[in-house]
This record gives C-alpha cells, sequence and structure tokens, in this order.
C-alpha cells in the first residue's frame, strides 16, 4: 500500500531556531495534511495543501506540495516552547478518503 | 462549536471480551472516519462512512472488527474477542464530505489496552 516517508524521526532544537521536516512517497497524492499530536491528544490540523507546488503559511508554519505531487515539506519559524510535539505528514490519494500517514517527527525544543 | 467527541477515553478489558467504541462527530460533518494508532506510529486508516454506509472498510484488520453508523451521526466500532494486539488508541475523526478537499478533523482517542 502506500507508505509517506517521514523525515527526521526527531529533532532537537534550541528555542528560537527554525525547524524543517518533510514528507515523501513513492505514489502521487491529491492532498497533504499536517497534523500536530500532543500527548494523549487527537491530531490538530495544522496546513492543508491542495494544488502542486502551493505554498502555505498559518502563522509561523509554512508547508510545501511538492510539484510532482510525492512530497511536501513543513518549516517553523523561530521555535517557541508550545511547539513541542509530535508532526505528522498525511496524504489523500485521489479517489480514496482514506488519509495515509507518515511516521511522525517528534519535536523536543531545549529551553 | 464542539469538536469529536470519543467515550471512554481509556477502556481496559480482558482478551476474548467484547468492547464497544463511540464516536461523536462534528454536527452537520456527513463524513466519519475512524483510525487505529500503535504507540509511535502515525495513524492507520480503518474505515470511513459516508453519511449511514461504510464507504470504504478495507482498513479493518479482520472480521471481529465492525463498525456501524445507523443514523448518520453517531457511530460505534466495535471489536468482538479481543487480543493483546488490539491493545491501541482508536481515533476517530469527521469532515463536512467526502471529497478530498475536506480535511479530517480528529476526536481525542479511546486508548484500549487488552491485558
Amino acid at each position: 500500500g502506500q507508505q509517506l516517508n517521514q523525515s527526521p524521526q526527531s529533532m532537537f532544537i534550541q528555542e528560537g531556531e527554525d525547524v524543517s521536516m518533510n514528507c515523501t512517497s513513492s505514489s502521487i497524492f491529491n492532498t497533504w495534511l499536517w497534523y500536530k499530536q500532543d500527548p494523549g491528544e487527537g491530531p490538530v490540523l495544522l496546513i492543508a495543501l491542495y494544488k502542486a507546488g502551493e505554498l502555505t503559511s498559518n502563522g509561523r508554519l509554512t508547508a510545501q506540495f511538492g510539484i510532482t505531487r510525492k512530497d511536501s515539506f513543513l518549516n517553523i519559524s523561530a521555535s517557541i516552547p508550545s511547539d513541542v510535539g509530535i508532526y505528522f505528514c498525511a496524504g489523500l490519494i485521489q479517489g480514496a478518503q482514506k488519509l495515509v500517514f507518515g511516521q511522525g517527527t517528534r519535536l523536543t525544543i531545549n529551553p | 462549536g464542539a469538536g469529536v467527541s470519543q467515550t471512554p477515553s481509556n477502556k481496559v478489558t480482558e482478551k476474548g471480551k467484547y468492547v464497544e467504541l463511540r464516536c461523536d462527530p462534528i454536527s452537520g460533518h456527513t463524513a466519519l472516519y475512524w483510525y487505529r494508532q500503535s504507540l509511535g506510529q502515525g495513524p492507520e486508516f480503518l474505515i470511513y462512512f459516508q453519511g449511514t454506509g461504510a464507504a470504504d472498510d478495507s482498513g479493518l484488520p479482520n472480521d471481529r472488527f465492525f463498525a456501524v453508523r445507523p443514523e448518520g451521526s453517531v457511530s460505534t466500532l466495535k471489536i468482538q474477542r479481543t487480543e493483546r494486539g488490539d491493545s491501541a488508541v482508536y481515533l476517530c475523526a469527521s469532515s463536512p464530505s467526502g471529497s478530498s478537499y475536506n480535511e479530517q478533523f480528529f476526536g481525542p482517542g479511546t486508548r484500549l489496552t487488552v491485558l
């Protein structure tokens, strides 16, 4: 089945640093979504991307839908303590409704 | 407005028992999804409802798993003869409709532990 390869698996950064993570796939996706999950909670939607090449921002977050439709990245600028958590990319293929998730990137911020 | 709610938040059961997990989607959302998340992994799709009907149940692991949505709103995921390998967080999500342009909004999940 479809798989998303998300990297890095974990990041340890200093507060104030910028963060970058990405997802790649061998399959083409119609939609890319980025979620954040805190312990004991469900994933919370951060950004949705619908067109190849699309670049979308949400505050300090910026995400892009790769031109080949097989990849996406998420950047977080000037990280703050509340950015700590696990970030997931997820994709939808055309004609299907099931999200395919990456393995997650665990972000830890050193004060 | 109210988000997706799931009950119970935690369920501990013994191997071989039957369990039911409930999902209450965002009001007006016609599409409802169930996912399962194992420790350290991303969620994995189980089943998708459009209205009352299961439009895609390809993610259900075996016939011990079944889900219903009789009135097109609340959904129940049912697991028969539970096994230790069923232990996971079961997540429910809803979206306004089933098109690819609708984001899925998740509930907090039910953590199922099978002893």
